[in-house]
């Protein structure tokens, strides 16, 4: 167990819906980011959040948005959702802003299913 | 851009050595090592730095060529728990964002 909890672990929704994933990070941690897993793709970075502030940024679709709270919980929202949104997303959390030296702690994800 | 893994796929037996390899055609700040096993989340393995600082695993080694842009994970005396799928994540600067291989399936067997 990371510490990282992550809510709901499965989700199957329809085209064009929109859902919202949840998660928590370890205790003492300010950054959360989030990934996509998808076969085809491997996992893809997201977006990171540190202390509230978004921080770094990949490839996340316009569709997608996420924020962290002043709890230090995350939201990623996903809207529009397509059959492509299929995928295990992760989040995951580490101490400080950047990665050197620290490791980040993988929450045990939410596969979302588009149909 | 991202880093190639290879092999993408290694069968071993019990107490073999394995090489995997991470190769990036940008130059990099750091590189990470995470393992997955079938259905769970990616596991923290090792950080390898610009300049030689390390942090990880105390049965598995790396090494960082930073002139090459390339990094290399050493599991030695493969054990059955070694089995899942390893990736690489790579950073040109000391920022958050991981930019991971496509990952290399290690299968250990008795």
């Amino acid at each position: 167990d990371s510490g990282v909890t992550q809510t709901p672990k499965h989700l199957i929704t329809a085209t064009g819906q929109r859902v919202t994933l949840r998660c928590s990070p370890r205790s003492g941690d300010l950054s959360v980011y989030w990934y996509q897993q998808s076969l085809d793709q491997g996992l893809q970075f997201l977006i990171q959040y540190y202390n509230g502030e978004e921080r770094a940024k990949g490839n996340i679709l316009e569709r997608f948005s996420a924020q962290q709270f002043p709890d230090l919980h995350s939201e990623l929202n996903l809207s529009s959702l397509e059959l492509g949104d299929s995928a295990l997303y992760f989040c995951a959390s580490s101490k400080g802003v950047g990665l050197a030296g620290n490791e980040q702690f993988f929450g045990p994800g939410t596969r979302l299913t588009v149909l | 851009q991202q880093p190639v893994q290879s092999p993408q796929a290694v069968i071993l037996r019990e107490g073999e050595d394995a090489v995997i390899n991470c190769s990036s055609s940008k130059a990099l700040y750091s590189v990470h090592w995470y393992r997955q096993k079938h259905g769970e989340a990616p596991v923290f393995l090792m950080i390898l730095l610009k300049g030689g600082e390390q942090k990880g695993h105390d049965k598995i080694s790396a090494s960082f060529n930073e002139k090459k842009q390339q990094s290399s994970l050493y599991l030695t005396a493969s054990q059955l728990s070694y089995s899942g799928t390893y990736f690489c994540g790579t950073a040109p600067s000391n920022t958050g964002k991981l930019i991971f291989g496509q990952g290399t399936t290690l299968q250990v067997k008795p």
